[in-house]
């Protein structure tokens, strides 16, 4: 079946550094892929998307390539901001199916 | 403003007490779905509707009941809750099947003792 894995957490930073999180998929078809994010105490909520391959979604800074021939979507921010620790989600979903499929999320704590 | 609602936030229970945690969203979305999150398992879903009266498993149904009686909400039932449904839960909607963005609820915390 469809699946997600990204890169094992906690990530810890400092301010202003660059920021990688890894995701690669496995799915038929031609899934849309996701990256939400996860403020503490709050639900998820959309960082950005993308729906087809090389499409690059980008929002706050972060972003993200849709790479269908690694089947990857790393999520990446050139400069990290204390505001963005939070546990970050990949996930994939596909037209027609009622089930997004979430890797187990990754937490980053960013630290002054 | 475009939301989705759970209640209560937080709720401590005991084993076979039968509780309803609900769900509401104001966006007018045909599909709605719950979701648990625990620590090194992401989140799974439970349970999907993909209309009123249209409601189907997820990946961990067992235990739980869902209902669909109207567009704008979707509660989520634990007739005999058990200590393995300690957990965090959310309520998503949205506009259509997975490609769509989903809107989550802030979540439930449930704790089964």
């Amino acid at each position: 079946g469809d699946s997600v894995t990204q890169m094992e957490g906690p990530v810890t930073l400092s301010e202003e550094a660059f920021l990688t999180i890894n995701c690669t998929y496995t799915a038929t078809g031609y899934p849309s892929l996701f990256w939400y994010v996860q403020y503490p105490g709050e639900g998820l909520q959309l960082l950005l998307k993308a729906t087809k391959a090389d499409d690059k979604g980008s929002n706050k800074g972060f972003e993200a390539t849709y790479r269908k021939e690694t089947t990857s979507f790393h999520l990446e921010k050139g400069s990290v901001q204390v505001s963005d620790s939070a546990v970050y989600f990949c996930a994939l979903g596909k037209g027609g199916s009622e089930k997004l499929v979430f890797g187990k999320g990754t937490k980053l704590t960013v630290n002054p | 403003e475009a939301q989705v609602t759970q209640n209560p936030r937080y709720l401590i229970t005991v084993t076979g007490k039968k509780l309803t945690v609900t769900c509401s969203q104001n966006m007018n979305h045909e599909y709605m779905s719950w979701y648990r999150q625990d620590p090194g398992l992401g989140l799974r879903q439970i349970y999907y509707s993909m209309n009123v009266e249209v409601t189907d498993k997820g990946d961990v149904p067992e235990g739980y009941k869902v209902s669909r009686k109207e567009k704008r909400n979707f509660p989520l039932i634990l007739e005999s809750p058990s200590p393995n449904q300690t957990s965090l839960y959310f309520c998503a909607s949205s506009a259509g099947t997975a490609s769509y963005e989903q809107y989550f609820g802030p979540g439930t915390r449930l704790t089964v003792t």
